[in-house]
């Protein structure tokens, strides 16, 4: 069965540094990979996804991801935080083709500072 | 019409009530979801409704009854909660005949079960 491990449960940054979010998963066959975000009160948003293709995603607000198979990983990236970033994040995998249900990672709080 | 509705967005019920979820999209997505998400933990599928009927029931209790009237809306049924099902429900929707990616989510109905 397919996971993700999303390490640690918490990131802090300084506004204007970079966002590096890790995300591993383990799949048996090709995967569909995610990332949600979610802000505080609010159901999941889709930043953005991997399905094939472009190894590089980019997605909505400036994030930007990287399936690197060789690696399992599908880290989410982001130059510049801007204070409107801190949420959770949820990295998530499917089997390609969507046949299996969706499986999200603990997620990770991502805590901007002025 | 990008956009999933859930009403109500707060929820305070007793053990013996019965009350009801309502989750509502309109952008023809033919897979709908209900999923539990507990305080700093990812989201759990509860229920899958492809085209109208329930395909996927992750072991739920029966005081959880899903029922989905048409294409646009799902409902979830709530009879003799216990305190530990207090959490943010989603319902979330993905497009016609592609299960678990692009799911949209709404933002959720808070439950407190008292």
């Amino acid at each position: 069965a397919q996971s993700v491990t999303q390490l640690g449960s918490h990131v802090s940054v300084s506004e204007g540094a970079l966002v590096l979010l890790r995300c591993n998963y383990s799949s048996s066959v090709p995967p569909y990979l995610f990332w949600y975000v979610q802000y505080p009160n609010q159901g999941l948003q889709l930043l953005l996804k991997y399905t094939t293709g472009a190894t590089l995603v980019k997605g909505i607000n400036g994030f930007e991801a990287e399936f690197k198979k060789s690696e399992t990983s599908f880290h989410l990236t982001k130059p510049s935080a801007h204070m409107s970033d801190a949420a959770e994040y949820f990295c998530a995998v499917t089997l390609q083709g969507g046949s299996e249900k969706l499986v999200f990672g603990k997620g990770m709080k991502l805590t901007v500072n002025p | 019409d990008t956009e999933v509705t859930q009403t109500p967005k707060h929820l305070v019920m007793g053990m013996t009530n019965k009350k009801s979820l309502k989750c509502e999209q309109h952008m023809g997505h033919r897979a709908m979801y209900w999923y539990k998400q507990k305080a700093k933990k990812p989201p759990e599928l509860m229920f899958v409704y492809s085209y109208e009927k329930l395909s996927i029931n992750e072991s739920v209790p029966s005081r959880f009854s899903p029922e989905c009237p048409n294409s646009s809306l799902l409902n979830l049924h709530l009879h003799a909660l216990q305190p530990e099902d207090s959490a943010l429900y989603l319902c979330a929707s993905s497009p016609p005949a592609v299960l678990w990616h692009e799911q949209y989510f709404g933002p959720g109905t808070r439950l407190t079960v008292t």
